[in-house]
């Protein structure tokens, strides 16, 4: 079974620009979450989907932070624009629905802000 | 919403001890609580979990223990190794936030030889 996909694994971007993040869930996984983890802290989710419809995206700061699943299958985190301190590693999780609690991490994406 | 507060930060031991690290919860309709390893630059990897109706589980020389009363539950790792030696997260989940992990602050786990 191939595990989450993430690219790129790395960017370094300047603030105020934008950036994109894409996630391919294992297949078959309807549940996908982004989360936040800027060092030394743990993940913090910034947006559930399930399917395509969002669950919760309350701590998602939407002056700035996108996210979409168009078709229920992969997503994209979008930054518009960035700030020195969305530097962070940007993980992405699935699980195969709302009632099976165990989350799938794919490699994330380690975003420098400069 | 959900709050994970998670000790020590730190945690040295020598090869071979036991290792300990406590977790509280705030919510308690909460009733999954993962335990996660993650590696220097590596993804979180689910290393054992435990739900509300089971008090303890155990896995080879990794034990988890619950206690809903009290809202806290423990990871115990036995007869520890160098390679046990990462970061480790303790999260919950379910209640009013059903399927979000809520993460503790990590504990940086070292095992020396």
């Amino acid at each position: 079974e191939a595990g989450v996909a993430q690219s790129p694994r790395y960017k370094i971007i300047e603030k105020r620009q934008s950036v994109a993040f894409w996630c391919n869930p294992i297949s078959g996984h309807a549940t996908l979450y982004w989360y936040q983890q800027i060092l030394g802290q743990g993940p913090k989710l910034l947006i559930q989907f399930q399917n395509n419809g969002v669950v919760d995206d309350s701590q998602l700061p939407k002056d700035r932070f996108s996210a979409e699943r168009l078709k229920g299958v992969d997503s994209t985190l979008k930054i518009q624009p960035a700030k020195l301190e969305d530097s962070a590693v940007y993980l992405c999780a699935s699980s195969s629905s709302s009632g099976s609690y165990e989350q799938y991490f794919g490699p994330g994406t380690r975003l420098t802000v400069t | 919403g959900e709050n994970v507060e998670q000790h020590p930060s730190t945690l040295s031991v020598q090869e071979g001890d036991s290792a300990v690290i406590k977790c509280t919860y705030s919510d308690s309709a909460s009733n999954y609580f993962p335990w996660y390893k993650q590696e220097l630059g590596k993804r979180p990897q689910l290393i054992i979990d435990i739900r509300s109706n089971v008090g303890e589980k155990k896995d080879q020389r990794i034990a988890v223990t619950l206690n809903k009363t009290a809202k806290h539950f423990s990871l115990h790792i036995t007869e520890t190794q160098p390679e046990d030696s990462a970061v480790y997260f303790c999260a919950a989940s379910g209640g009013t936030s059903y399927g979000k992990l809520t993460f503790g602050q990590g504990t940086i786990l070292t095992v020396h030889p």
